[in-house]
């Protein structure tokens, strides 16, 4: 079983709608989770952490289940600018050994 | 302020041969970190620096091997290449030694193996 699952997706969506990604994690250790960007060809970029309390930065909405080993991520009124790989990625606090999940790819269409 | 920066951008070696891939680290980040993305799968951890310190590596063979510069500066080394190591070399670095802080990550070097 690989340490952080993702939705397979791909994701087709259009534009305005709410879509939201799935990951699970394996390693109950795991103190800190992420959500990264990777546009085709490009380097990851951090779209946001994820707290307890679960957290919101716009459109963008993220949860966490430490009793589920679960997290999520939604975004709400999809743009076009929204299509891209998202990451999910968990790692132990002072481990540094960041665990990053397959990617879900989304593509949002016209 | 400069990114992370990595060079060269492409690189095309033979089996067998020995690939060494540079990364420059955000001004004022001391821990630069390597991943492996091969096509199809995700990031896989290779290697964590911080300091000049090797602080733990992930689960690769003992022919992928690095180092920090005394700048801050790393270098991932793969030696005795193989076909499968063809993948995006991503290097990324973060102000503290930390999970939970930032990785931000330079644009990679591709490397084929023909």
């Amino acid at each position: 079983r690989k340490e952080v699952e993702q939705d397979p997706g791909p994701f087709n969506v259009p534009e305005g709608a709410t879509v939201a990604f799935n990951c699970t994690y394996s390693n109950s250790a795991s103190q800190s989770f992420f959500w990264y960007r990777q546009d085709c060809r490009k380097e990851p970029k951090l779209l946001m952490s994820v707290y307890s309390s679960g957290n919101e930065d716009g459109r963008f909405t993220a949860q966490l289940n430490r009793a589920s080993q679960y997290i999520s991520l939604l975004i709400r009124d999809s743009k076009l600018s929204d299509s891209a790989t998202y990451l999910c990625v968990v790692s132990k606090v002072n481990n540094n050994d960041m665990r990053f999940g397959a990617g879900t790819r989304l593509t949002v269409k016209p | 302020e400069a990114g992370v920066t990595q060079s060269p951008t492409h690189l095309i070696k033979t089996r067998g041969q020995q690939a060494t891939l540079r990364c420059s680290p955000i001004s004022g980040h001391t821990s630069v970190y390597w991943y492996q993305q091969a096509l199809g799968l995700g990031l896989q951890f290779l290697l964590w620096y911080d300091e000049g310190e090797e602080r733990n590596r992930g689960n690769f063979p003992p022919r992928f091997s690095g180092r920090q510069f005394p700048n801050y500066s790393s270098e991932l080394n793969v030696n005795a290449l193989e076909l499968e190591d063809s993948a995006l070399y991503l290097c990324a670095s973060s102000l503290l030694a930390g999970g939970t802080d930032t990785q931000y990550f330079g644009p990679g070097t591709r490397l084929t193996v023909l």
